[in-house]
């Protein structure tokens, strides 16, 4: 069964502050992993996928890192902006094909 | 606008009815997904269509059912419904059958209330 966990559930951090929230996932069923972005009404927009231990990806002020071996991936974001604030899901897609989902990180960003 | 469409945007139907979704993929995708969110659950897969085949299944009730015509639009017919039916309903699409690097475009969703 392939198992997504994300932490945490929710964070509230002050303009400016970098911050970062983990993905975790069962490494003997991995194929890829997806990081997507989901504001408030609106639907999910993805942000990287990343396959290889070791991955490193970078968009603007956001950047995520992937662990196959220990089954974790980082999402980290420098010097968060409100317009941060959204939910932060990861997706896994195991041998299998299917894709599971974590709960999502809910960040919310005060000016 | 991730070039995905979705209709209708809500619905509101009785227990026991059936209710067809469709969805759009974005130009020159072949893959649809169809996903449910409800609210004390992440978003979870039910199943993807590649090129009208299906191709993956998820967490798919036996009162639900898929299809993906050959213009690749895909229609999400769920019957006998149950007030838990009560959902986001997402569709996604991706340029190929669903590789690892494959990544899904969401559509804005379906609302459906069932009373």
């Amino acid at each position: 069964i392939l198992n997504v966990e994300q932490s945490p559930q929710s964070l509230h951090v002050q303009e400016g502050d970098s911050t970062n929230f983990t993905c975790s996932f069962p490494s003997s069923n991995f194929y890829a992993l997806h990081w997507y972005r989901w504001e408030t009404a609106k639907s999910p927009e993805a942000l990287f996928v990343m396959t290889l231990n070791g991955d490193e990806k970078k968009k603007g002020r956001i950047s995520a890192t992937l662990n196959t071996k220990e089954g974790y991936s980082y999402l980290y974001i420098k010097g968060s902006q409100p317009e941060d604030s959204a939910t932060y899901l990861c997706a896994v897609r195991g041998t299998g094909n299917d894709m599971r989902f974590g709960a999502g990180t809910r960040l919310t960003v005060k000016p | 606008d991730s070039g995905v469409t979705q209709t209708p945007k809500h619905l509101i139907t009785a227990t026991g009815q059936r209710v067809t979704l469709r969805c759009s993929p974005r130009s020159g995708d072949l893959s649809v997904y169809w996903y449910q969110q409800s609210l004390d659950q992440g978003l979870q897969f039910l199943i993807q269509y590649y090129n009208g085949e299906e191709r993956a299944k998820g967490n798919i009730l036996e009162r639900f059912s898929a299809q993906q015509f050959p213009d690749l639009h895909s229609e999400l017919n769920l019957s006998s419904l149950e007030l838990g039916d009560s959902a986001l309903y997402f569709c996604a699409s991706s340029v190929t059958s669903g590789g690892s690097t494959d990544t899904q475009y969401f559509g804005p969703g379906t609302r459906l209330t069932v009373l």
